[in-house]
């Protein structure tokens, strides 16, 4: 069965530098989720799509951006990269209205701000 | 707001014998879902069990069960015969039913190893 995409695996920044992050939903998948988890903790919700539309924001930064396009792959944009921002990033998908709306993860991206 | 507590960082089984892993939660919401997932080495999150809160049958997947009381605010995994793959982080995460966003809220972690 197709998972959750993600791109770059990997990627390594300098401090102050821009990133962008890409998601591809499970196919037929409407709504996307962006989480992060720094070394030894627990993943922190970022922002969240739905059709489209932002549906929550959690403690994402202002330097941070995220849209979600009309085949609803999503991007995370980060800019004026820290070097605090260096942690693991997922995205994961859901289907609204189905069994729990089960967030399915991507792989993650592990991104390096030196 | 609404919280999830592993109090276990680190847990330890035999190979092939039985394995409880503890997660408590605090919520005002009368209707949720709550979730197990496993992060092994390889960092990818694995979905291992669900259960909605509604339901007062535990949810069972092959040699993982849950125990689910849900008047206690109590979640807890159980891994039967234990295998070495299944050495990893657990977390536990909660769901408001009606959240809009949907946003999971996770515990801590449980680091379990396993001996051969």
């Amino acid at each position: 069965a197709a998972g959750v995409i993600q791109s770059p695996r990997h990627l390594i920044k300098e401090k102050r530098e821009t990133a962008t992050l890409k998601c591809y939903p499970i196919p037929r998948h409407d709504t996307v989720y962006w989480y992060q988890q720094g070394p030894g903790q627990d993943p922190q919700f970022l922002i969240s799509f739905y059709e489209k539309m932002q549906s929550d924001k959690g403690s994402i930064p202002d330097r941070f951006s995220a849209q979600q396009f009309s085949d609803y792959h999503s991007e995370l944009n980060m800019s004026s990269l820290e070097l605090g921002d260096s942690a693991l990033y997922f995205c994961a998908s859901s289907l609204a209205g189905t069994f729990q709306e089960t967030q399915y993860f991507g792989p993650g991206t592990r991104l390096l701000v030196l | 707001a609404q919280t999830v507590t592993q109090s276990q960082p680190e847990m330890s089984v035999q190979e092939a014998e039985t394995v409880t892993l503890s997660c408590t939660y605090d919520t005002s919401e009368s209707d949720y879902y709550l979730f197990w997932y496993k992060q092994p080495p390889s960092r990818q999150m694995i979905l291992v069990i669900r259960q909605e809160a509604y339901k007062q049958q535990n949810a069972t997947e092959n040699r993982f069960s849950v125990n689910f009381q849900k008047a206690a605010k109590s979640f807890s995994l159980k891994i039967s015969d234990s295998q070495l793959g299944d050495a990893a982080m657990y977390f536990c995460a909660y769901r408001g039913r009606y959240n809009q966003g949907g946003k999971l809220i996770f515990g801590q972690g449980t680091e379990l190893s396993v001996k051969p």
